[in-house]
């Protein structure tokens, strides 16, 4: 299971972009980088994933290296509610989703 | 569009008794997981099961715990003769039925167990 690395915390103002990175160096080619975010007493909240390519949807982009060793989900504008410890997963045809201690950002108005 | 419903959202036992954690996949859905999360901590696996089927229990403590997904109904993880360190947040996802590598799943809100 490739291991992951991300802050603790963030910060970010209302408003302004938010880039969380996330190391994942052991990762095989066959792992998708799943982002997921889980909001205070709910469950986790699927964001975006990828594979080699830089993906958008409409509540983030994601970016991913081109070694693929590391990621970065970037929000364009957070908001106060955005604010939720963030996820990154690597999976490779496993249900078993490793959750690891991810990053709290808050979201400061 | 209802999502994964969990259901009781908290649940108060003493020690001792048992607990049911029902769980209602997506619509269309036929894979059921379920996750403990420990205050502070990351979610863990402990169970996949499919329709009348235990895929992987692997993640699951070998006494006292227990889960089904019958032909009819939601899924049920059970916890017998409940102690103190089974207080946590216990989530389920359920996912479509053709698995993917790239499959996602999609979370309910959580049970939220407390033992006295």
């Amino acid at each position: 299971d490739a291991k992951t690395t991300q802050p603790n915390s963030m910060e970010s103002n209302e408003e302004e972009p938010v880039h969380l990175p996330c190391n994942h160096s052991t990762i095989s080619g066959t792992d998708y980088i799943h982002w997921y975010r889980q909001l205070p007493s709910q469950g986790p909240e699927y964001v975006i994933h990828g594979l080699t390519s830089n993906v958008n949807n409409r509540m983030a982009s994601l970016a991913i290296a081109e070694d693929r060793k590391s990621s970065t989900l970037i929000l364009h504008r957070a908001t106060l509610r955005d604010a939720a410890v963030y996820y990154c997963i690597p999976i490779s045809g496993t249900y078993k989703y490793i959750f690891g201690t991810g990053t709290r950002l808050k979201v400061l108005a | 569009n209802a999502g994964v419903m969990q259901n009781p959202r908290h649940l108060v036992r003493r020690r001792g008794q048992e607990a049911r954690l029902r769980c209602s996949p997506m619509k269309g859905h036929s894979h059921v997981y379920w996750y403990r999360q420990l205050p502070e901590e990351g979610l863990k696996f402990m169970v996949y099961l499919q329709k009348e089927n235990i895929i992987d229990e692997s993640g699951m403590p070998k006494e006292r715990f227990s889960a089904e997904f019958p032909k009819e109904g939601p899924s049920i993880l059970r916890i017998q003769q409940v102690v103190r360190g089974d207080s946590a947040a216990y989530f389920c996802a359920s996912s479509p039925p053709l698995r993917e590598v790239s499959d996602t799943q999609y979370f309910g809100p959580g049970t939220r167990l407390t033992v006295l």
